[in-house]
């Protein structure tokens, strides 16, 4: 499987500042997703990153708060907008080269805490 | 609505016994299953992964899992639980490129 490394690890933000995450994957893949993990949940999707084009928003989640980017087929970032402690987060990405059947795999995730 | 439920939050198991962790679907269709650990700190690891077949499928560090049509369920074994198994389990399932979550199951391994 794919070697899947993010940037920052973790952070410590202050509220109403902005942080950009990124995730680098060692080959092509077909599909990149980003994920929120809220302390103590499971993970909830929050956007498929779609190369070339916007990115595709789960519902309860809008660009202006979550901007995506993904300039080619190895590399995506998350911007996480205007912070609040409720984005208190780990956030990660996955890939997938198998999209018709779910198959993904995750980066190390990006350990967000907003005070 | 597509779900995957985890029924247990917690649990404890003695290092050397056997671990059974449950998880059920409701999908329309039988969904793609996965189950996934986290170790402290870490990201998401594949275990294993069923599509179609055999209905007992062998994954990475000893673990099994067996998909029950009848049950809707997916359930994760291990023979012999080791310390480094504590960590938390999730089951996942799909029906195209989207993975759903259970709520995942926190285990404790006790010397």
């Amino acid at each position: 499987s794919a070697v899947i490394s993010q940037k920052p690890s973790r952070d410590i933000c202050q509220r109403g500042t902005s942080l950009t995450i990124q995730c680098q994957v060692d080959s092509q893949v077909t599909m990149m997703f980003w994920y929120r993990q809220q302390p103590g949940q499971s993970l909830t999707l929050i956007a498929t990153a779609n190369q070339g084009s916007e990115a595709t928003y789960e519902s309860g989640f809008v660009i202006d708060k979550f901007p995506i980017s993904r300039p080619n087929l190895t590399f995506s970032t998350l911007t996480v907008s205007n912070m609040s402690p409720e984005d208190s987060s780990i956030y990660l990405c996955s890939v997938s080269n198998r999209s018709s059947v779910g198959e993904q795999y995750f980066g190390p995730g990006t350990r967000l805490t907003v005070t | 609505a597509q779900s995957v439920t985890q029924p247990d939050i917690h649990i404890t198991v003695s290092e050397g016994a056997s671990l059974e962790l449950r998880c059920n679907y409701s999908y329309g269709a039988t969904p793609y299953l996965f189950w996934y650990v986290q170790s402290p700190g870490q990201g998401l690891q594949l275990l294993l992964k069923y599509f179609s077949g055999d209905t007992l499928v062998q994954g990475i560090k000893g673990f099994e899992a067996e998909f029950k049509r009848s049950q809707s369920s997916f359930n994760l074994r291990k023979p012999s639980v080791h310390w480094s198994d504590a960590a938390e389990y999730f089951c996942a399932a799909s029906s195209g490129n989207k993975l759903t979550f259970g709520g995942g199951t926190r285990v404790l391994v006790k010397p």
